[in-house]
């Protein structure tokens, strides 16, 4: 197993674009998380899906964000619309469904909005 | 709500040199506790854990021990190396908040040759 995968590892975007990005779990995995890491920050929590089911989302998840799960596999994070202020490293990560302690990260795609 | 606060860096030490992290949280009841490093350009990989008190969590030298009476996780190592300069995150995940990590603001360490 290669561990957590993301794509892009880095994007650059005009204000105003559209951007998604794509995650691939460990393939065992039920659970994927999304969290967003700011410079400087550590990294918040956004959303949570047990297999294709999306059971949480942060305040920090504005109306401009989506995020799917369609097959309980891989996952993508959209973001409408960007504005700078949403430029940050967006990391992904997985875990089993039994036990809080199996959280696996992958390395993360950095967002630049210009 | 749940939190960790960790102690701030950046944190420059000579090759060898003892290292303290420190992290004190709040939270409701007995939450899990974790240290977390994340290399430059990479995303972060579990150092150390513990989930309940008075657990000693340990790896690679770095030691860490779940202090309920002082809401404490302190990250120690005894003789630092180059190759241990990274950005080290303290996390905890609640007892009411099972899904997601809530992460202090990391400690930037750099150890010099």
């Amino acid at each position: 197993d290669t561990g957590v995968s993301q794509d892009p590892r880095h994007k650059i975007t005009k204000r105003g674009q559209n951007v998604t990005f794509r995650c691939d779990p460990i393939s065992e995995h039920n659970r994927l998380y999304w969290y967003r890491q700011t410079l400087g920050q550590g990294p918040e929590f956004l959303t949570y899906f047990q297999n294709e089911a999306q059971l949480e989302k942060s305040r920090l998840l504005s109306d401009r964000f989506s995020a799917e799960r369609p097959k309980g596999s891989f996952s993508t994070l959209e973001i409408q619309r960007t504005e700078q202020g949403d430029s940050a490293m967006y990391l992904c990560a997985s875990s089993p469904t039994t036990g809080n302690y199996g959280y696996t990260f992958g390395s993360g795609t950095r967002l630049t909005v210009v | 709500g749940d939190s960790v606060t960790q102690m701030e860096g950046p944190v420059t030490l000579s090759e060898e040199a003892f290292l303290t992290i420190n992290c004190t949280y709040t939270a409701t009841g007995y939450p899990s506790l974790f240290w977390y490093v994340q290399y430059p350009g990479e995303g972060l990989q579990l150092l150390l854990k513990a989930t309940k008190a008075d657990d000693k969590g340990s790896n690679k030298g770095f030691e860490a021990t779940y202090r309920k009476e002082t809401t404490s996780f302190h990250l120690e190592k005894g003789s630092v190396q180059v190759s241990d300069s990274a950005v080290y995150f303290c996390a905890l995940i609640g007892v009411n908040t099972g899904n997601q990590f809530y992460f202090g603001t990391g400690t930037s360490l750099t150890v010099i040759p």
